[in-house]
């Protein structure tokens, strides 16, 4: 059974800096996607970015990255130059393979000092 | 291109009443399905859908039912709403092209609360 595993519940981060968020996953599937959504106090869900299992480099969508190592199985969330705008709860969540069915993690709670 | 609807936004219900949450989405996307999400638990599949006419049971299925007769609408319905029904309800739909999965987006959420 596919599970994803985000063992910080709150992070904290000082403003322009640089944050991880973890996330590990557990699949036997070969071919999966790994997904990072945002959401804000407003309640709506934001797709940050997507890693495909067969992808070999790391997506990178602006100041978002996702650091894969599929021999690990992580697949953690680098945000860069951290804004208050970030502040947010941020969901690790892996598809199946037809990407018709979505598992998430728990969340982490991101707050932004300035 | 308005994406993923869902409604109502808000819902009280009271023990016992059924009620249909709506969400239709304009992008064509062949796969959608319907979550709860509950504090600190994340979000837990409840239904899913690969195309009109095919449904199938996610994580938490029980209580609800779900229909898909046109590839715009999957509407989630609620038999016999309980307290334990109490939360945020989020749908979304997808496309996947081979081994890629392309256009994940999510509704705004309907938070439904039974008294």
């Amino acid at each position: 059974a596919q599970k994803i595993t985000q063992t910080q519940p709150g992070m904290f981060v000082q403003e322009k800096e640089a944050v991880t968020l973890d996330c590990t996953y557990d699949t036997s599937d070969q071919s999966y996607g790994l997904f990072w959504y945002k959401q804000p106090s407003s309640g709506e869900m934001i797709f940050l970015i997507y890693q495909g299992s067969y992808d070999e480099q790391n997506a990178t969508e602006g100041r978002y990255s996702l650091n894969f190592q599929k021999a690990r199985k992580s697949a953690n969330l680098v945000i860069s130059a951290s804004q208050l705008g970030d502040s947010a709860m941020y969901f690790c969540a892996m598809s199946s393979y037809t990407g018709n069915q979505f598992y998430f993690g728990t969340g982490t709670s991101l707050t932004v000092i300035p | 291109n308005a994406g993923v609807t869902q409604t109502p936004k808000f819902q009280v219900l009271k023990t016992g009443q059924s009620m249909t949450l709506q969400c239709a989405q304009d992008m064509n996307h062949e796969y959608m399905s319907w979550y709860r999400q509950d504090p600190g638990m994340g979000l837990r599949l409840i239904h899913y859908s690969v195309g009109a006419g095919i449904t199938d049971q996610g994580e938490v299925p029980n209580g609800y039912n779900v229909s898909r007769s046109t590839t715009e609408d999957f509407p989630l319905r609620l038999l016999s709403a309980a307290p334990s029904q109490t939360s945020v309800y989020f749908c979304a739909s997808s496309y996947s092209r081979g081994r890629q999965v392309y256009g994940y987006t999510f509704g705004s959420g309907t938070r439904l609360t039974v008294v």
